[in-house]
C-alpha cells in the first residue's frame, strides 16, 4: 500500500522552464493539498481539492496551477518558474470526515537556478 | 482564517528528559487538532491528535493537552530519546476541513 507518492523526488529547473509535479493517492480520499515548506515558515497551502474535478486556492497560490483530472491524482504545475519557487512541495490528502488527519507524500525537492 | 503559533522554535533536552511543545490558536470554531513528526527528508507523519470535545489525551510516551478556553495545546514527550529527534508541527483544522500548521520545533534530543 503506497499511501501517497509524488514524483518527482528531485529536480533542478532553469528561470523560465516550466514543470508538473504529480501526487498519487492509493486511499480513495476525497480532498488533496499542495504545499511548500520553507525553512522557519512551516507549511504553506498553495492550492486544494475537495474532489475530482474541483480545485480551490490556498495561502500562496500565485505562480502555480493545479488539476484533478482523475480523484486519485492532483497535479501541481509551474508555467515560469522563478528563483522564488525553489522550495520542497508536499502533497497530502485526506478523507471527507472532517476528524482525519492529512497523509503527507514524502516531498519534491525543486530548485530553480 | 485561522493563525496557529507553535513555541519553541527549537529545543534542545538530555536523553530521558521530557520535551513540551506549545501552540495557540485564533479560531474558536477550530476542533481538530494533530501533531506530526518531520524526519530529515521524508514528509510529516501523524503522531497523535486530538479532538475539541476531549481535554488530554496519551499514546505510551506521547501525550496532548487541549484547553479550548484560552485556545491553546500541547504536545508532551516524556523519556525521550535519540529517535525523538525530528521537527514537529501542530495544525489546527477549521470546520471548512482546511489545515493551519505552526513553524514547527525542531527537538534534539542529546544522548
Amino acid at each position: 500500500n503506497a499511501g501517497v507518492t509524488q514524483t518527482p523526488k528531485f529536480r533542478v529547473l532553469k528561470t523560465g522552464q516550466s514543470m508538473t509535479l504529480l501526487c498519487a493517492q492509493d486511499m480513495n480520499h476525497e480532498y488533496m493539498y499542495w504545499y511548500r515548506q520553507d525553512p522557519g515558515m512551516g507549511l504553506r497551502l498553495i492550492h486544494y481539492s475537495v474532489g475530482e474535478g474541483t480545485t480551490a486556492k490556498g495561502e500562496v497560490p500565485d505562480g502555480y496551477n493545479v488539476s484533478r483530472l482523475k480523484k486519485q491524482n492532483f497535479l501541481l504545475g509551474l508555467e515560469s518558474a522563478a528563483p522564488s519557487q525553489t522550495s520542497v512541495y508536499f502533497c497530502a490528502t485526506n478523507p471527507i470526515y472532517s476528524n482525519q488527519p492529512q497523509h503527507f507524500g514524502d516531498g519534491t525537492r525543486l530548485s530553480i537556478l | 482564517g485561522e493563525n496557529v503559533e507553535q513555541h519553541p522554535s527549537t529545543l534542545s533536552v538530555q536523553e530521558g528528559d521530557s520535551a513540551v511543545i506549545k501552540c495557540t490558536y485564533s479560531d474558536s470554531a477550530s476542533n481538530y487538532f494533530p501533531w506530526y513528526k518531520q524526519e530529515l527528508g521524508k514528509g510529516p507523519q501523524l503522531i497523535i491528535d486530538i479532538r475539541s470535545n476531549v481535554g488530554e489525551k496519551k499514546d505510551q510516551r506521547i501525550a496532548v493537552t487541549l484547553n479550548k478556553t484560552a485556545k491553546h495545546f500541547s504536545l508532551h514527550i516524556t523519556e525521550t530519546q535519540p529517535e525523538d529527534s525530528a521537527v514537529y508541527f501542530c495544525a489546527a483544522r477549521e470546520v471548512g476541513n482546511q489545515f493551519y500548521f505552526g513553524t514547527g520545533t525542531s527537538l534534539t534530543v542529546i544522548p
